[in-house]
């Protein structure tokens, strides 16, 4: 199947910092990926669409200028946790769909942060 | 509403076979999907099947749907070791955005 990576895999930051987090398709061409969060043993939790070259679309609840997403390419997006908090600390997951098939969506392996 | 329920647990022996139920409330989902999760990674597409299916086999994994009651299940056959994991059942919202049941973890005894 395709693959998705994100960098960095784990991040520990202190409380008031901003973390980037990066999701890239490597073998194929993704117009949108979607972000994901994950508390422990619980589901995962639609945060918001990234469009590449439009804005992207949060889910109710999700603050848009505490989770900043950029979809600077068609291989890239990033998450940005600004001002981060001992709460949002959380399994971030992002996800592409091919474009050969818009069905399968292939997640990365998600990034730990732990804010202190 | 998009809820997807699963069961949270299975236990199950090695070699036996496992069956995890989902049920689903979206009648709109024009796909349903099966993930596992093993510890600390992210989720690997096992297998998807399409609304208008009653069934799909791949290899071990058999996946039935039951439109009418909203139920979709994974059957793993001659479970192993490897087989221990969280499975995610899913359903496709608009504009493919997935909604994820809880998860089942399920536990291979020796």
């Amino acid at each position: 199947g395709a693959v998705v990576s994100q960098h960095p895999s784990w991040v520990i930051c202190k409380s008031g910092t901003s973390v980037k987090i990066e999701c890239r398709s490597l073998d194929f061409q993704a117009t949108t990926m979607f972000w994901y969060r994950q508390f422990p043993k619980q589901s995962l939790m639609l945060m918001a669409t990234s469009n590449e070259g439009s804005k992207a679309t949060y889910e109710q609840g999700v603050e848009k200028d505490k989770f900043l997403i950029n979809h600077a390419s068609l291989t890239l997006s990033t998450l940005t946790v600004t001002s981060a908090h001992p709460e949002d600390s959380s399994f971030y997951i992002c996800s592409a769909p091919t474009s050969r098939n818009y069905n399968e969506q292939f997640f990365g392996p998600g990034t730990r942060l732990t804010v202190l | 509403g998009e809820d997807v329920e699963q069961s949270l647990f299975l236990s199950v022996r090695e070699g036996d076979s496992s069956v995890i139920n989902c049920t689903y409330t979206d009648s709109s989902s024009t796909y349903l999907y099966w993930y596992k999760q093993e510890p600390g990674a992210g989720l690997q597409l096992l297998t998807y099947i399409f609304s208008n299916m009653d069934m799909k086999q791949d290899q071990r994994l058999t996946v039935l749907l039951n439109k009418k009651d909203k139920h979709l299940s994974l059957r793993i056959a001659d479970t192993q070791t490897g087989d221990s994991a969280i499975y995610f059942c899913a359903e496709s919202i608009d504009d493919y955005k997935l909604s994820f049941g809880a998860g089942t973890t399920v536990t291979v005894r020796a």
